[in-house]
């Protein structure tokens, strides 16, 4: 199994819909993670950070399974502007200068 | 404020050139970081500085050289860089021993 691993996609879901997506991990000592979001050309921006069983922000959800080790990203009423890529970001154990990305999982939102 | 800034924005240099990047931040974070990034693919860790001095280095070749004046500025200075060496470079910083890591704009870097 990968570090970590995201459905690359493209999802393309029309604007209002709810959309998610999972990360899966294999190191089961891992006790934080991290949702980036990253639009074409620019820098990844920190969008939530998971430390227990999950977080909520506005809109946003995450979710974390340590039973079957992912985390997933839940986007109610989608915007234009959620058109971007999401990294799942898990630091390595033993190490918190050292992040492990997922590939991205890229979702564009269509009128 | 999460602020991290990176100068230039864009860079084209040719393989006999000697260039440097520059990023600052000044949220009193005592761990930065340079990582590159390729089109489609997640960042790649280069180098880490803890409190000024460096602390991971990812095998990156001597043609990348890093440097940190002090605890709000970092520097990568560039010399005979190949093509493939074009990409995103970005910067990021952090409190010490917490992972989460606020990155700048980048720099995109062309090498001729």
């Amino acid at each position: 199994r990968k570090e970590v691993e995201q459905d690359p996609g493209p999802f393309n879901v029309p604007e209002g819909a709810t959309v998610a997506f999972n990360c899966t991990y294999s190191n089961s000592a891992s006790q934080s993670f991290f949702w980036y979001r990253q639009d074409c050309r620019k820098e990844p921006k920190l969008l939530m950070s998971v430390y227990s069983s999950g977080n909520e922000d506005g809109r946003f959800t995450a979710q974390l399974n340590r039973a079957s080790q992912y985390i997933s990203l839940l986007i109610r009423d989608s915007k234009l502007s959620d058109s971007a890529t999401y990294l799942c970001v898990v630091p390595r154990t033993g190490t918190a200068s050292k992040l492990t990305f997922g590939t991205g999982t890229r979702l564009q939102v269509t009128l | 404020d999460t602020e991290v800034t990176q100068t230039p924005k864009h860079l084209v240099m040719g393989m006999t050139n000697k260039k440097s990047l520059k990023c600052e931040q000044h949220m009193g974070h005592r761990a930065m970081y340079w990582y590159k990034q390729k089109a489609k693919k997640p960042p790649e860790l280069m180098f880490v500085y803890s409190y000024e001095k460096l602390s991971i280095n990812e095998s990156v070749p001597s043609r990348f050289s890093p440097e940190c004046p002090n605890s709000s500025l970092l520097n990568l200075h560039l010399h005979a860089l190949q093509p493939e060496d074009s990409a995103l470079y970005l910067c990021a910083s952090s409190q010490q021993g917490v992972d989460t890591q606020y990155f700048g704009p980048g720099t995109r870097l062309t090498v001729l």
